[in-house]
């Protein structure tokens, strides 16, 4: 059972470029969310999924895009790089969205801009 | 106004000591989570609560629904405690039961 796992760890992109963050989990979680942590603020929600097909927007969405086709996988896609998105990306699962879970985060991925 | 406050930001204790480290938010929620992040960055889950006290080896975490605070206790501490500890709340309401994080208390525990 590995958990949550995000593929790359490390990442450094130019102004402009795309790339998507992997983020996959084997605990047959139905909730499934994306957040970035910068230095000085909490960890802040950018996109979640309640199961396969379904997305919605966090606190932070503009210039990251997901889908969710199957209940396993959860990828953010950056669309054209900024600067601005210089930051360490954590994925995390749950059973559910509902108030008793626990959440299960990834290893984080540390994205740099130039 | 952050919608959870963590206090202190920075913590330095000598190892034995005991530690408190505490969470107030303003919003109505239905449970309250508290993690840890290691150096290396990884997160993990120590406690989620929505009454009372819970308790897991030297740590033990509280709340008080109707003060709206919760704290983390952190008997006998060690090295090894050293790390960041986030308080995040699930809310009610227009954030639709996602989380809203604090922004953290960072421990040094010193032999």
């Amino acid at each position: 059972n590995a958990g949550v796992t995000q593929t790359p760890k490390f990442q450094v992109l130019k102004t402009g470029q795309s790339m998507t963050l992997q983020c996959a989990q084997d605990m047959n979680h139905e909730y499934m969310s994306w957040y970035r942590q910068d230095p000085g603020m909490g960890l802040r929600l950018i996109h979640y999924s309640v199961g396969a097909g379904i997305t919605d927007q966090g606190e932070v969405p503009n210039g990251y895009n997901v889908s969710r086709s199957t209940t396993e996988d959860f990828p953010l896609r950056l669309l054209s790089a900024a600067p601005s998105q210089t930051s360490v990306y954590f994925c995390a699962s749950s059973p559910y969205r509902g108030s008793l879970y626990e959440q299960y985060f990834g290893p984080g991925t540390r994205l740099t801009v130039t | 106004k952050n919608e959870v406050e963590q206090s202190p930001q920075n913590l330095t204790a000598q190892e034995g000591e005991f530690i408190t480290i505490n969470c107030s938010y303003s919003v109505g929620i239905s449970a309250l989570h508290w993690l840890q992040q290691h150096p290396g960055g990884g997160i993990v889950s120590l406690f989620m609560l929505s009454s009372g006290k819970k308790k897991h080896g030297r740590l033990i975490a509280t709340i008080n629904i109707q003060e709206k605070h919760s704290s983390l206790h952190i008997t006998a501490s060690h090295p090894r405690d050293s790390a960041v500890y986030i308080c995040a709340v699930r809310s009610y309401g227009g954030s639709q039961g996602n989380l809203i994080f604090g922004k953290g208390t960072k421990l040094s525990v010193k032999p």
